[in-house]
């Protein structure tokens, strides 16, 4: 069974910096999709980014970026230019690309604070 | 607004009651699954539909149910419910396998059992 950790059950960054959210899985597979999803005080849960396994580029969008390293198995986060938005549950999460196994597990969650 | 629509958003129980929470998924989106979040924590996977079948199951307690109607809309339902059943219930939808876009979540129903 796959696990997905994340060691930093909270963070801060002052506003307008750089901060790096770290996400370590567990996996025998070689094909599958992680993802970063930020759930804000609303509790909605929204996509952040996305990265296929198979690809050796590191996903973008806009301020957000990964830093992916299959052979470690990490897949962190980093925020750029951090804004007051962005205060929010940040959760790391692994689907594999197994046909019939398509449920998303998820880690347990990296709280950000933004600091003004 | 996500497209997928769980209703109602809150819920508050006795012990022992039963409640269905409902979702209705993206338009198009043919699997849905359910996610329990305790307080503070990570999401767990309950159950997966894909287009009215039971495709996958995680660790679903046998209190839990659901089913997926022909309409797609989906039903999650607790029985005999404990106060440790008090949690934010998830469900996302997706096209087909997803592939990689993920899921789309919908904005969840916070059950309190009392």
């Amino acid at each position: 069974a796959q696990t997905v950790t994340q060691s930093q059950p909270e963070m801060s960054v002052q506003e307008a910096e750089t901060v790096t959210l770290s996400c370590t899985y567990d996996t025998s597979e070689s094909d599958y999709y992680l993802f970063w999803y930020k759930q804000p005080p609303s509790r909605q849960m929204i996509l952040v980014i996305r990265q296929e396994a198979y690809k050796q580029q590191n996903a973008t969008e806009n301020r957000f970026s990964v830093n992916f390293q299959k052979a470690a198995k990490s897949f962190s986060l980093k925020i750029s230019d951090s804004q007051l938005g962005d205060a929010a549950m940040y959760f790391c999460a692994y689907r594999s690309a197994n046909f019939g196994n398509e449920k998303l597990t998820f880690g347990t969650g990296t709280r950000l604070t933004i600091i003004p | 607004d996500s497209g997928v629509t769980q209703t109602p958003k809150h819920l508050i129980t006795a012990t022992g009651q039963r409640v269905t929470l409902r979702c209705s998924p993206r338009s198009g989106d043919l699997s849905v699954y359910w996610y329990q979040q305790s307080l503070d924590q990570g999401l767990q996977f309950l159950i997966q539909y894909y287009n009215g079948e039971e495709r996958a199951k995680g660790n679903i307690l046998e209190r839990f149910s659901a089913q997926q109607f022909p309409d797609l809309h989906s039903e999650l339902n607790l029985s005999s419910l404990e106060l440790g059943d008090s949690a934010l219930y998830f469900c996302a939808s997706s096209v087909g396998r997803a592939y990689n876009y993920g899921y789309t979540f919908g904005s969840g129903t916070r059950l309190t059992v009392v």
